[in-house]
């Protein structure tokens, strides 16, 4: 399983772009890399999910680079409600039917006034 | 859709009673998963299903049993109930159609014991 690494905590500002980087350095050829989101007293909740270069959608963009071995999950112009856990994920969820995903303890994200 | 309910939303038990956990997807979904999450920790797998009749122990299985005899339904049975299950339980699920897909949350159930 792919090990995945990234800071305990992150502050930002309102209005500022924040970067959140994974490293997961033994990636394997299968593997995908994916971010959720959890709120307090919530479920989490799917961001983001690549394979490789880039991929944005209308909350995120996340950004794998060729070796693949980290990645970078950018938010652009964060709000107070960005505040949150964010965990990076790696692996194939249903090789051998087997849900392979192992969540971290994320990198809780505070967003100040 | 409803997506994914839990019931009860909160429980304290005490030492060695026993209880039900109960989750329901209305997506159809084939694959169902438990989650429970400690204090500042990320998640862990208890159970998971990859249809009915069909379920496997996930990562963290002791002190607990499962069931799914229909698409829908994926209770969570607790026996004999300890200090160290009290935590947040997750339901979850998915619909497999490639390699990856995402996992669609419930809103969680938080348990005591005491």
């Amino acid at each position: 399983l792919a090990k995945t690494t990234q800071p305990i905590s992150m502050d930002s500002y309102e209005g500022q772009e924040v970067n959140i980087t994974c490293s997961h350095n033994n990636i394997a050829t299968n593997d995908y890399i994916t971010w959720y989101q959890q709120f307090p007293s919530q479920g989490p909740r799917f961001i983001i999910q690549g394979y490789k270069t880039k991929v944005t959608n209308e909350v995120a963009s996340l950004f794998i680079p060729a070796d693949r071995k980290s990645s970078t999950l950018s938010l652009p112009r964060v709000s107070l409600s960005d505040t949150a856990v964010y965990y990076c994920l790696v692996g194939v969820m249903f090789s051998g039917g087997y849900n392979k995903l192992i969540f971290g303890a994320g990198t809780r994200l505070a967003v100040h006034p | 859709n409803a997506g994914v309910t839990q019931t009860p939303k909160f429980r304290i038990l005490k030492i060695g009673q026993s209880m039900t956990l109960q989750c329901t997807q209305d997506m159809n979904h084939n694959y169902m998963y438990w989650y429970r999450q400690d204090p500042g920790m990320g998640l862990k797998l208890i159970y998971y299903s990859v249809g009915a009749g069909i379920t496997d122990k996930g990562e963290v299985p002791n002190g607990y049993n499962v069931s799914r005899s229909t698409t829908e339904d994926f209770p969570l049975r607790l026996e004999l109930a300890a200090p160290s299950q009290t935590s947040v339980y997750f339901c979850a699920s998915t619909f497999t159609t490639t390699a990856y897909n995402e996992q669609f949350f419930g809103p969680g159930t938080r348990l005591t014991v005491l």
